[in-house]
């Protein structure tokens, strides 16, 4: 029982590098995210999912693109990583669009040099 | 904008209780979320209330509801020191047809023996 998987879990860049963090789910959820996590600020929602070819914008999209061609795959992709993406990045899912339990991946640690 | 709010930090000794307050402003929000996040993991749900209710008991966990005041509580009863990690608020956000979830900064409870 994998749930959201979530590779890799620690990544060094340097400035101007790209790079794709995976996210992968095996329980058929429709929506799918992903969050950045900085000290004293929370989680802040980067780009969004609600089912296979549709992608949204969250708080903080800037410098990162998302595509979602399948139900179970939707990796986050930094084009031109900068120091201030460094963050751990968290994918989740959940079953509905609208409502419902939002599970976890166990995050990615990301350094930008 | 939508906006969640929570202390920082909040120590409490080992069987006493504990109570993380939460401040929201979407007053369209439909279900209000309490997740907890060990150290180096992902977040758990830990349990939810929906928007019509005002309180809902879950074995030691209590969450209060006050819509009027827009702020949410949890209380831990007996608090453990497994319960030491970090405590995120999170609120539902309705823009158009999809549902985010918007989380607060997150309380880091310390529990003393």
């Amino acid at each position: 029982n994998a749930g959201v998987t979530q590779t890799p879990k620690f990544q060094v860049l340097k400035t101007g590098q790209s790079m794709t963090l995976q996210c992968a789910q095996d329980m058929n959820h429709e929506y799918m995210s992903w969050y950045r996590q900085d000290p004293g600020m929370g989680l802040r929602l980067i780009h969004y999912s609600v089912g296979a070819g549709i992608t949204d914008q969250g708080e903080v999209p800037n410098g990162y693109n998302v595509s979602r061609s399948t139900t179970e795959d939707f990796p986050l992709r930094l084009l031109s990583a900068a120091p201030s993406q460094t963050s751990v990045y968290f994918c989740a899912s959940r079953p509905g669009v609208r409502t419902g339990e939002l599970f976890f991946g166990e995050g990615s640690r990301l350094t930008v040099l | 904008g939508e906006d969640v709010e929570q202390s920082l930090f909040l120590s409490v000794r080992e069987g006493d209780s504990s109570v993380i307050n939460c401040t929201y402003t979407d007053s369209s929000s439909t279900y209000l979320y309490w997740y907890k996040q060990e150290p180096g993991a992902g977040l758990q749900l830990l349990t939810y209330i929906f928007s019509n209710m005002d309180m809902k008991q879950d074995q030691r966990l209590t969450v209060l509801l006050n819509k009027k005041d827009k702020h949410l509580s949890l209380r831990i009863a007996d608090t453990q020191t497994g319960d030491s990690a970090i405590y995120f608020c999170a609120e539902t956000f309705s823009m158009d047809s999809s549902y985010k979830l918007i989380f607060g900064s997150g309380t880091r409870l310390l529990v003393r023996p």
